[in-house]
C-alpha cells in the first residue's frame, strides 16, 4: 500500500525557519517524481514545489520560490520542503503528492494527510 | 500561468441524483486534466486523469469529459459518500494550477 506521512509541521514565528519531511513507502521512491501542495485554512489547494525522481528538474510556485527549497533522499525514502523567511500567509496545510507518468505528463495519484503550518507570533 | 475557473462553487443534491461539475482553462491543456476528491480526514483522492480516464478504484457513475479549455465531471446516481469537495487541476505545464473547489452537499 502506498503510503504517504508527512511530518515536521508547527507553529513558528514571522521570518523563521521550519522544514518538512515526507516519509514515503509501499512504492519505488527513486523512481517518482515528487509535489508539495499548500491548503490555507478554509481555502483552495496550491501548488508549491515539484522534483523529479533523480532531483535533476525542480520547479517552484512564485509565491515561495527564493524562499523555499525542495529535496530528497532516496536512500531514506523521504521527501523534504525547507521553509524559510516564513510569512503569515505561509499558514496552510501542507501535503506531499507522488507524480505518476500517464502518457508524457505526471499527475498526482497518491497523497498524504498533511503536516500543519502556522505562521504567527 | 493557466487559470482555472472552476463553477458552481456549491452544489445540493440528493441521493440517487446526478450533478455536472465544470472546469475551464484560460488557454488549451489539451487533455492534461485531473479531477480529485476531497474529504476531511482522508488523502485527497485522484478520481480522473486525462480528462476523462477514471483512476484503479473510481466508481464508474464518475465520468469526466472535455478537451482543450472545458472540461465537466459527472457525478451519476449519487452515493452518500460522494459529498465531498471536488477540484480540477491542470497538469499541462508548471506552475500546476487548480480550480476552486466545487462543495458537494446533501439536500
Amino acid at each position: 500500500e502506498v503510503q504517504l506521512v508527512e511530518s515536521g509541521g508547527g507553529l513558528v514565528q514571522p521570518g523563521r525557519s521550519l522544514k518538512l519531511s515526507c516519509l514515503a513507502s509501499g512504492f519505488t521512491f527513486s523512481n517518482y517524481g515528487m509535489n508539495w501542495i499548500r491548503q490555507a485554512p478554509g481555502k483552495g489547494l496550491e501548488w508549491v514545489a515539484s522534483i523529479s525522481s533523480s532531483s535533476s528538474y525542480i520547479y517552484y510556485a512564485d509565491t515561495v520560490k527564493g524562499r523555499f527549497t525542495i529535496s530528497r533522499d532516496n536512500a531514506k525514502n523521504t521527501l523534504y520542503l525547507q521553509m524559510t523567511s516564513l510569512r503569515s500567509e505561509d499558514t496552510a496545510l501542507y501535503y506531499c503528492a507522488r507524480e505518476v507518468y500517464y502518457g508524457l505528463k505526471g499527475v498526482m495519484d497518491a497523497w498524504g494527510q498533511g503536516a500543519s503550518v502556522t505562521v504567527s507570533s | 500561468d493557466v487559470q482555472m475557473t472552476q463553477s458552481p462553487s456549491y452544489l445540493a443534491a440528493s441521493p440517487g441524483e446526478s450533478v455536472f461539475i465544470s472546469c475551464k482553462a484560460s488557454k488549451s491543456i489539451s487533455n492534461y486534466l485531473a479531477w480529485y476528491q476531497q474529504k476531511p480526514g482522508e488523502a485527497n483522492k485522484l478520481l480522473i486523469y486525462s480528462g476523462s480516464t477514471l483512476q484503479s478504484g473510481t466508481p464508474s457513475r464518475f465520468s469526466g469529459s472535455g478537451s482543450g479549455t472545458d472540461f465537466t465531471l459527472t457525478i451519476r446516481n449519487l452515493e452518500p459518500e460522494d459529498f465531498a469537495v471536488y477540484y480540477c487541476q491542470q497538469y499541462y505545464e508548471k506552475p500546476l494550477t487548480f480550480g476552486s473547489g466545487t462543495k458537494l452537499e446533501i439536500k
